[in-house]
């Protein structure tokens, strides 16, 4: 079975911290991905890499950025965590062209 | 872009009725359609995909239909159980990497005992 990972299910942080939020896979999957879900909207994509070191912008990237310096893992950092960053994140990962594996998601609440 | 529209918002059925959730796309271009599940405190999970070149697609008693001229496609559950209970999400996709997966704002399903 795919196993995707997040480094926490819940995380309080102040507003102005640096936040860190950890995915790893085990699939040897080539693309990663970060959304964040929230009530009547969905899934937005944040992020996506599709290969180390590289990455690419999704639809909401501001106050966002990304680190991918091995396979498995893909790293969403907020500079500056502000309380409109309150949000379910969501990490998963894919093979070229094909289904996501989602993780089991962060719950962040900034204050 | 893509947008993605999903009905009804909420649904609720009594066990063993069959359940209706319907997506519109705009972009005639997005080619592979999956449906997510997600439960309560976890991550989605694929239940049942299609791409555009099929009109039908049956798992167990999950099914998903396309229609590509009108741009819209549904996912059927037939003989509901109570743990069918979740958030459904569509998604429409046409690129190579999958990073143009637009999601539906998804349908919360109650299957009432």
């Amino acid at each position: 079975d795919v196993k995707v990972t997040q480094s926490s299910r819940y995380l309080v942080k102040r507003t102005g911290e640096k936040v860190f939020l950890e995915c790893v896979q085990d699939m040897d999957h080539e693309n990663m991905f970060w959304y964040r879900q929230d009530p009547g909207l969905g899934l937005r994509l944040i992020y996506f890499s599709y290969d180390v070191k590289m990455k690419e912008k999704g639809d909401i990237p501001e106050g966002y950025s990304v680190s991918r310096e091995k396979k498995e893992r893909f790293s969403l950092i907020l500079e500056s965590a502000s309380t409109n960053q309150t949000s379910m994140y969501l990490c998963a990962s894919s093979w070229q062209g094909s289904k996501q594996y989602f993780g089991p998601g962060t719950r962040l609440t900034v204050t | 872009g893509e947008n993605v529209e999903q009905h009804p918002s909420t649904l609720s059925v009594q066990e063993g009725d069959s359940a209706v959730i319907k997506c519109t796309y705009s972009d005639s271009a997005s080619n592979y359609f999956p449906w997510y599940k997600q439960e309560l405190g976890k991550g989605p999970q694929l239940i049942i995909d299609i791409r555009s070149n099929v009109g039908e697609k049956k798992d167990q008693r999950i099914a998903v239909t396309l229609n590509k001229t009108a741009k819209h496609f549904s996912l059927h559950i037939t003989e509901t159980q109570p743990e069918d209970s979740a958030v459904y999400f569509c998604a429409a996709s046409k690129g190579n990497y999958g990073q143009n997966f637009v999601f539906g704002p998804g349908t919360r399903l109650s299957v009432l005992p």
